[in-house]
């Protein structure tokens, strides 16, 4: 069956400095992996995807994420966080059977100042 | 944990005829709900914010009159298709929130023939 983890529940990361939030995933076939973000008060927002190509994939408000097969890993990265990046995380993979997204519990992300 | 019901699970209807799709959260208040479409092989997106007393708030390009949408209690949410086309065939799945958990209903896929 396919499924997603997100193994923190929040991360912390000042602003200016580089955050991750991290993502595994167990899929038969090749996975199709997603981010989504959730501000305070506002519906899921699609941030990037991963389909096929580059393990490096860009995405909305600077964000990024890295592909990598062998660890079955989809982090979401960005190179300086801002404040109005706090919000909660989700990463989600495509259950192919289905073709219905399967979420990650989510990850908040706090950005101090 | 918590919990939101989405019914029916699947319809099939005539092109012309209206559907009327329920989000319950059965264990919770939800003053807010949100709700996605999710076209074949697309990732999610959000069609609108569903506010308990209050008019929805849609996301651009989604057609209000086409996509009724009423919150009447904090814990129920319809989504009405109003004269459906096949163009309207999709998934479409709502969410909740609670102690910050993002929760799903198991969505509902709708064709139109």
């Amino acid at each position: 069956a396919q499924s997603v983890a997100q193994p923190e529940d929040q991360v912390n990361v000042a602003e200016g400095n580089p955050l991750t939030v991290k993502c595994t995933y167990s899929v038969s076939g090749n996975p199709y992996l997603f981010w989504y973000v959730q501000y305070p008060n506002r519906g899921l927002q699609f941030l990037l995807k991963y389909i096929t190509g580059d393990n490096l994939v860009k995405g909305s408000y600077g964000f990024e994420a890295e592909f990598n097969k062998s660890q079955t890993s989809f982090h979401l990265k960005k190179p300086s966080a801002l404040v109005s990046d706090s919000a909660l995380y989700f990463c989600a993979v495509r259950d192919m059977n289905t073709d219905k997204l399967i979420f990650g519990t989510g990850t908040r992300l706090q950005v101090f100042p | 944990g918590a919990v939101v019901s989405q019914h029916p699970s699947w319809v099939i209807c005539k092109s012309g005829t209206s559907v009327k799709i329920e989000c319950r959260s059965l264990d919770f208040q939800a003053t807010t709900m949100f709700w996605y479409r999710q076209f074949p092989k697309q990732s999610l997106m959000l069609m609108a914010t569903s506010n308990e007393g209050s008019k929805a708030t849609y996301e651009q390009g989604v057609e209000k009159d086409k996509f009724l949408i009423n919150h009447a209690s904090l814990t129920l949410s319809t989504l009405t298709v109003t004269s459906a086309h096949p163009e309207d065939s999709s998934f479409y799945i709502c969410s909740a929130n609670t102690n910050e958990k993002l929760f799903f209903g198991s969505g509902t896929q709708l064709s139109v023939l």
